[in-house]
């Protein structure tokens, strides 16, 4: 079946520094990649999305690359803020599936 | 437009008693997912109506859940009797028709109901 793995948090960063949260797959065909974020006392938020191989997602600064070659989709941005605080979810949707398969959650800190 | 609302926002019940959760989904939105993260775990898929019908509720862990969406609006959950295992955040989504144009439609989550069995 289909599965999705994020790096377990929390990842502490200062602000302005590097964010990299990866995220792996298992799929069969050609699922659809997204990552939603929820801030505190909301709800997900989707953040950005690719639905085939070698698309980009891109919103807010944070950018998202699908490769099949390495069943990835990692979570980048170049510049964290305190604002940027939330967790992340990698999610997958699968061919012929309308429900989401999500990973556990990455939880996010930065320090001012 | 209004978003995707969820009641209550905390339940605390004992084990054995009956929780329903209630999922207010956009308005116009035929599609409505249940999910739910237990203790910091994966979000996991619960079932999906298109209007008033069960899609899919191969994710619905045992028959102690009930979901229902009379009249295609409004859904509730139920968990009766509910377990220590059931604690977690209930989390509803709805969307339109999916998309062929872009691949994928994109799911409106609310904020979750965060159930506490003691």
């Amino acid at each position: 079946g289909n599965s999705v793995t994020q790096m377990e948090g929390p990842v502490t960063l200062s602000e302005e520094a590097f964010l990299t949260i990866n995220c792996t797959y298992t799929a069969t065909g050609y699922p659809s990649l997204f990552w939603y974020v929820q801030y505190p006392g909301e709800g997900l938020q989707l953040l950005l999305k690719a639905t085939k191989a070698d698309d980009k997602g891109s919103n807010k600064g944070f950018e998202a690359t699908y490769r099949k070659e390495t069943t990835s989709f990692h979570l980048e941005k170049g510049s964290v803020q305190v604002s940027d605080s939330a967790v992340y979810f990698c999610a997958l949707k699968g061919t012929g599936r309308r429900a989401l398969t999500f990973g556990s959650g990455t939880r996010l800190q930065v320090q001012p | 437009e209004a978003g995707v609302t969820q009641f209550p926002s905390h339940s605390v019940i004992e084990k054995g008693q009956t929780v329903t959760l209630r999922c207010d989904p956009i308005s116009g939105h035929d599609n409505l997912y249940w999910y739910r993260r237990v203790m910091g775990k994966e979000i996991k898929f619960l079932l999906h109506f298109v209007k008033e019908s069960k899609q899919d509720e191969s994710g619905m862990p045992n028959n102690r859940f009930l979901a229902e969406r009379t009249g295609g609006t409004y859904s509730t959950l139920k968990v009766q009797p509910a377990e220590l295992e059931d604690s977690g955040v209930y989390f509803c989504a709805s969307s339109q028709e999916f998309s062929a144009s872009s691949g994928a439609n994109v799911l409106t989550f609310g904020a979750g109901s965060r159930l506490t069995v003691l």
